[in-house]
């Protein structure tokens, strides 16, 4: 099935920095997603990317389906960024058809 | 508002006993997952639903039981056949499984052996 990798595992940034988080799977997908949890464990969805570039406020992400890994970017970094950032990814028709989590990206940003 | 709910926050379970975890979604959603997340680690899969009255097991579903009598509800049982329950319960939903769509999370439950 689809293996997912994310790195850095810990990023800790001072506010107002800028970050790049990325993510890389073993298999061509069908859904790529990332996810955003808060200290408190609530996970939101930033993302729905298979392909292409989106942009939402502060953050934004890029897929490159063709070489296997997708980035999520962080500008001018605020506090309430801090959290754990996951990719997931999904292969219809394969033998795994549901998404698989990477381990995530543990971010601290500090005032 | 359209959401999903888990209850309760906190689960204490006692050794040999079943316990279970309830979610209810109200976004009219098809499919429905149960996922478990242990400390530094990200999320597997127990059991997902795609259909009312159907349901199949994911990765880890070996001491865990489901079912899916009503669309809004996916309630997940921690049996005493799961040697390592404490973790923490994340439930979803998604318009529809087949095409990996976006999925929603609850807010989650946390389980502990006493």
């Amino acid at each position: 099935g689809i293996q997912v990798e994310q790195s850095p595992p810990d990023l800790i940034l001072q506010e107002g920095a800028n970050s790049t988080l990325r993510c890389n799977f073993s298999d061509s997908v069908n859904n790529l997603q990332w996810f955003h949890q808060n200290p408190w464990g609530q996970l939101i969805n930033l993302f729905y990317i298979p392909s292409g570039t989106k942009q939402n406020g502060r953050l934004s992400a890029t897929t490159v389906a063709t070489e296997r890994y997708s980035l999520l970017y962080i500008s001018s970094s605020q506090t309430t960024d801090s959290g754990v950032y996951f990719c997931a990814a999904y292969n219809y028709g394969g033998s795994q058809g549901n998404l698989i989590f990477g381990k995530g990206t543990k971010l601290s940003v500090k005032p | 508002d359209g959401g999903i709910t888990q209850s309760p926050k906190y689960l204490f379970r006692k050794e040999g006993q079943n316990v279970t975890l309830s979610c209810e979604q109200n976004l009219n959603h098809d499919a429905m997952y149960w996922y478990r997340q242990d400390p530094g680690q990200g999320l597997r899969l127990i059991y997902y639903s795609q259909i009312v009255n159907d349901f199949q097991k994911g990765d880890i579903a070996e001491g865990y039981s489901v079912s899916r009598e009503k669309k809004e509800s996916f309630p997940l049982t921690v049996t005493s056949a799961q040697k390592n329950p404490t973790a923490f319960y994340l439930c979803a939903s998604s318009r529809d499984r087949e095409t990996g769509e976006t999925q929603y999370f609850g807010p989650g439950t946390r389980l502990l052996v006493l």
